[in-house]
């Protein structure tokens, strides 16, 4: 089945830096990576997602890129806020496994001010 | 509006008894999802619904049931409890399972805390 990892686990910038988190995948059949945002007592929340079909999207301060042939996919939170902290995770699907997401470990993200 | 709900919130319980977790959507969408977040924060999903039937069965014990009313409501009953089974659970729900929107929409959780 599919496996992803996620890196680092933790991960602590000030406010007004780049956030970057990265993600690999084993199944090259895979072909939706979804980014979620948990904050403390909720669940998650999408921010941003890729298909397999594009390399790069962007939505505001986030982006994300997908890089098929290694079989990673990073995020990238610019001009990072105290709001911005929290638990994000990647998570991988393949369309023949009935939309089944495979979740990365999670990062914890924490933005000083 | 919550878009999806699930009831109750928190859940404390002994070893060996029997629980439900309730999931609700009113998002229109064919698909749902059981998720379970252990306590390092690892997501891994339990079962997935779709128009009632079962598409995704992972490797879960069976004294946890699914059941599906229909499309809108995916419960979860758990049976005989075990310290183990302490965890965050998710409901989930999207639109389909095939091609079009794959999104996720997850419910709040409900913290489930076997004595």
């Amino acid at each position: 089945g599919e496996n992803v990892e996620q890196h680092p686990s933790t991960l602590s910038v000030q406010e007004g830096d780049s956030a970057v988190i990265k993600c690999t995948y084993s199944d090259s059949a895979s072909n939706y990576f979804p980014w979620y945002k948990q904050e403390l007592g909720k669940g998650p929340q999408l921010i941003i997602d890729i298909r397999s079909n594009v390399g790069e999207k962007k939505d505001q301060r986030i982006a994300v890129t997908l890089n098929k042939t290694a079989k990673h996919f990073s995020l990238h939170i610019t001009e990072t806020q105290p709001e911005d902290s929290a638990v994000y995770f990647c998570a991988a699907t393949l369309k023949a496994a009935g939309n089944k997401l495979t979740f990365g470990g999670g990062t914890r993200v924490l933005v000083k001010p | 509006d919550t878009a999806v709900s699930q009831t109750p919130k928190y859940l404390v319980t002994q070893m060996g008894n029997d629980k439900s977790i309730k999931c609700e959507q009113n998002l229109g969408h064919d698909t749902m999802y059981w998720y379970k977040q252990d306590s390092k924060k690892f997501l891994k999903i339990m079962f997935s619904y779709n128009n009632k039937e079962l598409i995704i069965n992972e490797t879960v014990p069976n004294r946890f049931s699914p059941k599906s009313p229909d499309k809108a409501h995916l419960n979860l009953h758990i049976n005989s409890l075990e310290l183990g089974d302490s965890a965050v659970y998710f409901c989930a729900s999207s639109q389909g399972t095939g091609g079009g929107v794959w999104e996720q929409f997850f419910g709040p959780g409900t913290r489930l805390t076997v004595l």
